[in-house]
C-alpha cells in the first residue's frame, strides 16, 4: 500500500550541531509534502513543506530537500538547538482520499 | 495564523460509557476536518475525514458507530466515544483546513484514559 516512511527512528545530536532527518515516500504521484514537528503531549506543528515541482526549500533554520527520483525527502536543521527536540514527522498528500498521510516519525534528542 | 483548539485536553472516562471530544477552528471557517489517533511512540492516524454538513468518511477499520463524528458547523467538529473500552485509550488529535487548501492546521490533542 501507499505509505511514507522513515529510515532512522531516533536521531541524537549535539547542541549546536546540524541534523538531518530522512524520509522516503511510496506514491509516485504525491505532491505536496509536509514536515511536522511533535512535542510531548501536543498536536503536530507545521514546520515547513514543498511542492513537487520543487527540489529545495528553505526556512529559517530549516531546509527540506525533494529528491522525486528516488521518492525521498529530508528535513535539514541548522544549529540544532535543545528546543528542536521532538519527534518529526514527514506527511504527503497521498491518501485515497486525498488525506495527508503520516510516517512512523523520527525522535530527535539534543545534547546540551 | 489559524488556530485550532480541542476540548477536554484530558478525560478519563469509565469502561462502558460514553465521551465527547470538542474541536473548533478559531480564527477560520474549517469546510473540512480530520480525526486522528496516536498511541504512544507511533505516528498518527487517520480516523476519518468530515466536511461541514456531511458525513464523515470512515478509514478502513474504523468503527463508525463507535466513534460518531458531527460536524454541523466551519467552526465545529466533535468526536463521540461511544462505549468506551480501556483499547480506546489514546491520544486523539483533529486538524481543520479551509476549502480548497491542502494546509491542515492541528489541534492541541486529547489524551483519554479508559479505566
Amino acid at each position: 500500500g501507499e505509505s511514507v516512511g522513515l529510515h532512522l527512528p531516533t536521531l541524537s545530536v549535539q547542541e549546536g550541531d546540524n541534523s538531518i532527518i530522512n524520509c522516503a515516500y511510496s506514491n509516485s504521484a504525491s505532491d505536496y509534502f509536509i514536515w511536522y514537528k511533535q512535542e510531548s503531549g501536543k498536536g503536530p506543528q507545521f514546520i515547513i513543506d514543498i511542492r513537487s515541482n520543487m527540489d529545495k526549500r528553505q526556512g529559517q533554520r530549516v531546509t527540506v530537500l525533494l529528491n522525486k527520483t528516488v521518492k525521498h525527502l529530508s528535513l535539514q536543521i541548522a544549529a540544532t538547538q535543545p528546543g528542536d527536540s521532538a519527534v518529526y514527522f514527514c506527511a504527503d498528500y497521498g491518501g485515497s482520499q486525498g488525506n495527508l498521510i503520516f510516517g512512523k516519525g523520527t525522535k530527535l534528542s539534543v545534547k546540551p | 495564523g489559524a488556530v485550532v483548539s480541542q476540548h477536554p485536553s484530558r478525560v478519563i472516562c469509565k469502561s462502558g460509557t460514553s465521551v465527547k471530544i470538542e474541536c473548533r477552528s478559531l480564527d477560520f471557517q474549517a469546510t473540512t476536518m480530520f480525526w486522528y489517533r496516536q498511541f504512544p511512540k507511533q505516528s498518527l492516524m487517520l480516523m476519518a475525514t468530515s466536511n461541514e454538513g456531511s458525513k464523515a468518511t470512515y478509514e478502513q477499520g474504523v468503527e463508525k458507530d463507535k466513534f460518531l463524528i458531527n460536524h454541523a458547523s466551519l467552526t465545529l467538529s466533535t468526536l463521540t466515544v461511544t462505549s468506551a473500552h480501556p483499547e480506546d485509550s489514546s491520544f486523539y488529535i483533529c486538524s481543520a483546513s479551509r476549502r480548497g487548501r491542502y494546509e491542515q492546521y492541528f489541534g492541541p490533542g486529547t489524551r483519554l484514559t479508559v479505566t
